[in-house]
């Protein structure tokens, strides 16, 4: 059984660019969910989606988006980078039971360099 | 709002080590508590899950306790290995309007030595 995929592992992009992250969820799961890691202030969640739909914002700028297609991949954008965005950005997909997300499983991560 | 603390932030032990890691939150509002495993630079790996009605779980060399009305979680790893090295963190699963999230503790750093 594949486990959550996430693409590209590595990034580097320019102060001012923007970027659009990517994961594949577990198959038959359609709870994803991201996270951003920084040394400074640890995993933050930053959204969760669920049947195409935002069902919950962490607090970040609007500069952060996201959105989840009908097969359950999901995307994440962030737009006017910044140097303090660098950072691995991690994905969680999860099944749900009764409308709650159950145990929650993390792919490898994203981790983007801002210069 | 829901804080999530690991004491220690960093532990080093002899193999074959029996040892303890503390986990302890401020809302006792929870969904369920997942323990995870952190190599460097990568993802987290799950290693139990216990839901808010539950008082442990076990799997393997690793037992992790729940006690939702003080607030805490213990994940105890018994016979310690080298391998057993990484960074552990738990996350508690709290509702939040029409969904749910997970709120991370700081972690603590594992290092078995030969």
């Amino acid at each position: 059984k594949a486990g959550v995929t996430q693409t590209p592992r590595y990034l580097i992009k320019t102060r001012g660019q923007q970027v659009t992250l990517s994961c594949s969820p577990i198959s038959g799961h359609r709870s994803v969910s991201w996270y951003q890691q920084t040394p400074g202030q640890g995993l933050q969640f930053l959204f969760e989606y669920f049947s195409e739909t935002q069902r919950n914002k962490g607090n970040f700028p609007g500069r952060f988006s996201g959105r989840q297609f009908s097969n359950s991949r999901s995307e994440m954008n962030v737009s006017t980078l910044e140097l303090g965005d660098s950072a691995l950005y991690l994905c969680a997909s999860s099944r749900l039971d009764g409308g709650l997300s159950t145990e929650a499983f993390f792919g490898q991560g994203t981790r983007l360099t801002v210069v | 709002k829901q804080e999530v603390t690991q004491i220690p932030a960093a532990l080093s032990v002899p193999e074959g080590e029996n040892l303890v890691l503390n986990c302890s939150f401020t809302d006792s509002a929870i969904y369920n508590l997942q323990w995870f495993r952190q190599d460097p630079g990568k993802g987290l790996t799950s290693l139990l899950l216990i839901q808010s009605s539950q008082r442990e779980q076990t799997s393997g060399r690793l037992n992790a306790s729940l006690d939702k009305s003080s607030g805490r979680s213990t994940l105890y790893i018994a016979a310690s290995q080298p391998g057993d090295s990484a960074t552990y963190l738990c996350a508690v699963k709290v509702l939040t309007g029409g969904g749910n999230k997970l709120t991370f503790g700081t972690g603590t750093q594992l290092k078995v030595e030969l």
